[in-house]
């Protein structure tokens, strides 16, 4: 079946410590994106990737990290740096036919300890 | 800047409508969109609306109206399983369709 797997679902990670978010998908989409979602706040935008080693910075990347090698994949690592890691992230994908919908993965819940 | 305002949550009876309000300022418009979200789950695309005017798919229709910068969810029949929470979405346009400026949610309640 075609989807977007994101793994760990549920992650722990003590502070000081990278973690990087796993996003595989095989919808043959160009375009991945990762969202961020805290309690009581919208989705926001940290990183995206229109195409293979490309990508741009969304609102909130400070503290965070992308790679795109690989059409299928985009990780992303939360790095030391970022602050306040605890929270729901989310990898999405890109349709471009029709309106132009976002396809989500299940999300990864970071919590620090 | 960017300002999505959505109620933070309603409740409403099986069977009965339910009306979700989404108010927007942001610096563009290239479209809006509704996603269903349940706890915990992701969010999964309901509508889209780019011109004015009601789009209606089933259950659920969305209404548009740009000049007002005010958009709504409506659900009908409800069920339980619509439990779940209602994000109001505007693309702003530029270099990335998939730019987009979130609401922070309705949570819908639905109850027996």
């Amino acid at each position: 079946d075609g989807g977007i797997t994101q793994s760990p679902k549920y992650l722990f990670r003590k502070e000081g410590q990278n973690v990087t978010l796993s996003c595989e998908q095989n919808l043959n989409h160009d375009a991945m994106y990762w969202y961020r979602q805290d309690p009581g706040q919208g989705l926001r935008l940290i990183y995206y990737s229109q195409i293979v080693n490309d990508f741009q910075k969304g609102d909130i990347a400070e503290g965070y990290s992308v790679s795109r090698e690989k059409k299928e994949s985009f990780p992303l690592t939360v790095t030391s740096a970022q602050k306040n890691p605890t929270a729901f992230y989310l990898c999405a994908t890109l349709l471009r036919l029709g309106p132009g919908e976002l396809f989500f993965g299940e999300g990864s819940r970071l919590t620090v300890l | 800047g960017q300002n999505i305002d959505q109620p933070t949550e309603m409740t409403a009876t099986e069977g009965a409508i339910v009306q979700i309000n989404c108010t927007y300022q942001t610096s563009g418009f290239n479209g809006l969109f509704w996603y269903q979200q349940h706890a915990g789950e992701a969010p999964t695309f309901l509508s889209y609306n780019v011109l004015d005017g009601l789009e209606e798919k089933g259950r659920f229709s969305s209404f548009l109206s740009r000049s007002k910068g005010y958009s709504y969810l409506l659900l009908k029949e409800l069920q339980m399983k619509d439990s779940a929470s209602y994000l109001c979405a505007v693309r702003e346009g530029g270099d990335s369709w998939g730019k987009l400026q979130f609401g922070a949610g309705t949570q819908v309640v639905v109850t027996p």
